[in-house]
């Protein structure tokens, strides 16, 4: 069974510096792997994912994630944090069991920026 | 495009009640995934529903239920409610591609179990 493993409960940055959020996963075959931003009382917004070929991904909002399978991990970047990037970040692992949709989430990490 | 929708966004039940959630997915999505998200457990997978059948299934009682409408509009119902269903559910729904599972989420439904 895949799983996903967030280290991170909880990250603080300033605004302007880097960030850098861990994933790591356990799956059996090539992964599907994404990360969802989540702001309080909203629903999930997807940031990136991966399913093959080149192993660091753009995402929006500046964002990127390299996957590293000798790791298992796929790990979230930005170069510069706004304040508005202020929220909770889901690592996801997709699978396919009898052909269906399934994510497997982290537990999260939630991102306070300081001003 | 519209979003995934959901409704109602906010609903307050009392124990032993049950309860039907709705889910409205993106224009030509054809599969629909529901989610329980709770502080203690995370983000659950409930079940899935693709072409009016569930293909697949996560680890939650048989109170928990769901279908699917020829319009790819699903619900979920939840018989004989307990404290610990007051959760955050979200509905997701995908194309049905199997090289494509990147899912997109609605806002949920806030269910108070009192």
């Amino acid at each position: 069974a895949q799983s996903v493993t967030q280290p991170d409960i909880h990250i603080t940055v300033s605004e302007g510096a880097s960030l850098e959020l861990r994933c790591n996963y356990s799956y059996g075959a090539t992964p599907y792997l994404f990360w969802y931003v989540q702001s309080p009382g909203q629903g999930l917004q997807l940031l990136l994912k991966y399913f093959s070929g080149d192993t660091l991904v753009q995402g929006i909002k500046g964002f990127e994630a390299e996957f590293k399978r000798s790791q298992s991990s796929f790990n979230l970047r930005k170069p510069s944090v706004h304040w508005s990037d202020a929220a909770e970040y889901f690592c996801a692992v997709g699978a396919f069991g009898g052909g269906g949709n399934k994510l497997t989430f982290g537990t999260g990490t939630q991102l306070k920026v300081e001003l | 495009k519209a979003g995934v929708t959901q409704t109602p966004r906010y609903l307050i039940k009392t124990r032993g009640q049950q309860v039907t959630l709705s889910c409205s997915p993106i224009s030509g999505h054809r599969s629909v995934s529901w989610y329980q998200q709770t502080p203690g457990q995370g983000l659950q997978f409930l079940f899935e529903y693709f072409s009016e059948t569930q293909r697949n299934k996560g680890n939650f009682p048989g109170r928990f239920s769901g279908r699917q409408f020829s319009n790819s509009r699903s619900e979920m119902n939840v018989s004989t409610l307990e404290l610990g269903d007051s959760a955050l559910y979200l509905c997701a729904s995908s194309l049905p591609a199997a090289v494509n599972n990147e899912q997109f989420f609605g806002p949920g439904t806030r269910l108070t179990v009192l």
